[in-house]
């Protein structure tokens, strides 16, 4: 079966503690993304990577870091984090970003709390 | 920079009727735009798409046309069910990057 899987599912840590979230898609895409869901916000792009190596910025990268080892894992790290970190966060792939075309499938989402 | 602007909710609505969620663009180039469906508990799915000026995207019953003159890509329905009930995200893709609208959480009474 297709997907993008996420782990933890839930997690509540303390400020400080570091992190990883990990992310695995098995449709041997090239395009992966992680998003934080905050109510009233929407989803706002934490960073993307185009392909292994290759890793960007989103619209919110402070306090995150994100590696691309390997093309079916993208890991969300954590290295201090925040209280104001506290959200639910989405992996997502697609196969490329050809002509911005094609679509991203979601992961179930991680609901991470610090405290 | 690139954002996408969705009507506040919740929208409720009585099963049969007609629905429309706006969503409105900014954006430099081409984007494409999508509609993204969230039931609770779970990632977001596709609803639909399109890739160019005066594109229709349609799938299940639920409709959006890419309007660039007026950047936008509303989303209709002539017939709501229960079952459609979720929250529903207007988003584009532009230079390498995804922007999602606030979310629209929908309810269909019986």
């Amino acid at each position: 079966e297709a997907q993008v899987t996420q782990n933890p599912r839930y997690l509540i840590t303390v400020t400080g503690k570091k992190l990883t979230v990990t992310c695995s898609q098995n449709m041997n895409h090239e395009y992966m993304s992680w998003y934080r869901q905050d109510p009233g916000l929407g989803l706002r792009q934490i960073y993307y990577s185009m392909n292994v190596e290759v890793t960007d910025k989103g619209d919110v990268p402070e306090g995150y870091k994100v590696s691309r080892k390997e093309k079916r894992n993208f890991p969300l790290i954590l290295e201090s984090p925040s209280p104001n970190q506290t959200s639910l966060y989405f992996c997502a792939s697609s196969r490329d970003m050809e002509y911005n075309s094609y679509e991203q499938y979601f992961g179930p989402g991680t609901r991470l709390t610090v405290t | 920079g690139d954002s996408v602007t969705q009507m506040e909710g919740p929208v409720t609505l009585s099963e049969e009727a007609f629905l429309t969620i706006n969503c409105t663009y900014t954006a430099t180039g081409y984007p494409s735009l999508f509609w993204y469906v969230q039931y609770p508990g779970e990632g977001l799915q596709l609803l639909l798409k399109a890739t160019k000026a005066d594109d229709k995207g349609s799938n299940k019953g639920f409709e959006a046309t890419y309007r660039k003159e007026t950047t936008s890509f509303h989303l209709e329905k002539g017939s709501v069910q229960v079952s459609d009930s979720a929250v529903y995200f207007c988003a584009l893709s532009n230079f390498n990057k995804f922007y999602f609208g606030s979310g629209t959480k929908l309810n269909v009474k019986p």
